[in-house]
């Protein structure tokens, strides 16, 4: 099935500083949204961008979705040492099966 | 508290047995998942439901099997004939266009 992916597929970034992590996608979407997992647990929502918007913002994490090029981003600023953990864009489809497509994922680490 | 709740968190199987995961939701959500994540991973759907007594395949249903006969719960059973059982599984629920809830997951190894 199509799959959001993301790039990097690992970050590591000093403490302070921004991260931006992509995704590409294939086909169109109703919305994209951005997870975040820290290792051995369950998947927590950061954002979610629906296909009409095209910028959205959530306390430090700034999310862009450009439709044109099938692609998203997410920044996040100002990191922190508890950002550590693995980041993944999923694609909700606006034709076929339900179900988030979630990429591999970027796996960013924030040095203290 | 609302949630979504997995159990066990850890699990263990043996080589022909079948295992069943619970997953359960209090979110009155339509919608549930299942899906696998092998290590360093993304996670791959295996079967999802969008209504009670209805389910649907994903992309690696093969040797699993799925239940829907209340809205609150999606039991998974892994059966003898999926060959690689070992992986992290994470039930997940919403409702529709909006984003997923997800439970902490459970580790399933074969001994």
């Amino acid at each position: 099935s199509q799959q959001g992916e993301e790039d990097p597929q690992a970050l590591s970034i000093q403490e302070g500083e921004n991260a931006t992590m992509n995704c590409s996608y294939k086909t169109s979407i109703n919305n994209l949204q951005w997870y975040r997992q820290n290792s051995g647990r369950g998947l927590v929502h950061l954002i979610l961008i629906r296909s009409n918007e095209r910028e959205k913002h959530s306390g430090r994490l700034r999310v862009t979705l450009d439709t044109s090029k099938k692609s998203s981003s997410l920044l996040i600023t100002a990191s922190r040492a508890a950002d550590t953990a693995s980041y993944f864009c999923a694609t909700d489809f606006a034709i076929g099966a339900d179900g988030l497509t979630f990429g591999k994922g970027t796996h960013l680490i924030i040095q203290p | 508290d609302g949630g979504i709740t997995q159990s066990p968190k850890y699990l263990f199987r043996k080589e022909g047995q079948n295992v069943t995961l619970s997953c359960e939701q209090n979110l009155n959500h339509d919608a549930m998942y299942w899906y696998r994540q092998d290590p360093g991973q993304g996670l791959r759907l295996i079967y999802y439901s969008q209504i009670v007594n209805d389910f649907q395949k994903g992309d690696i249903a093969e040797g699993y099997s799925v239940s829907r006969e209340k809205k609150e719960s999606f039991p998974l059973t892994v059966t003898s004939a999926q060959k690689n059982p070992t992986a992290f599984y994470l039930c997940a629920s919403r409702r529709y266009n909006t984003e997923a809830f997800f439970g902490q997951g459970t580790r399933l190894t074969v001994v």
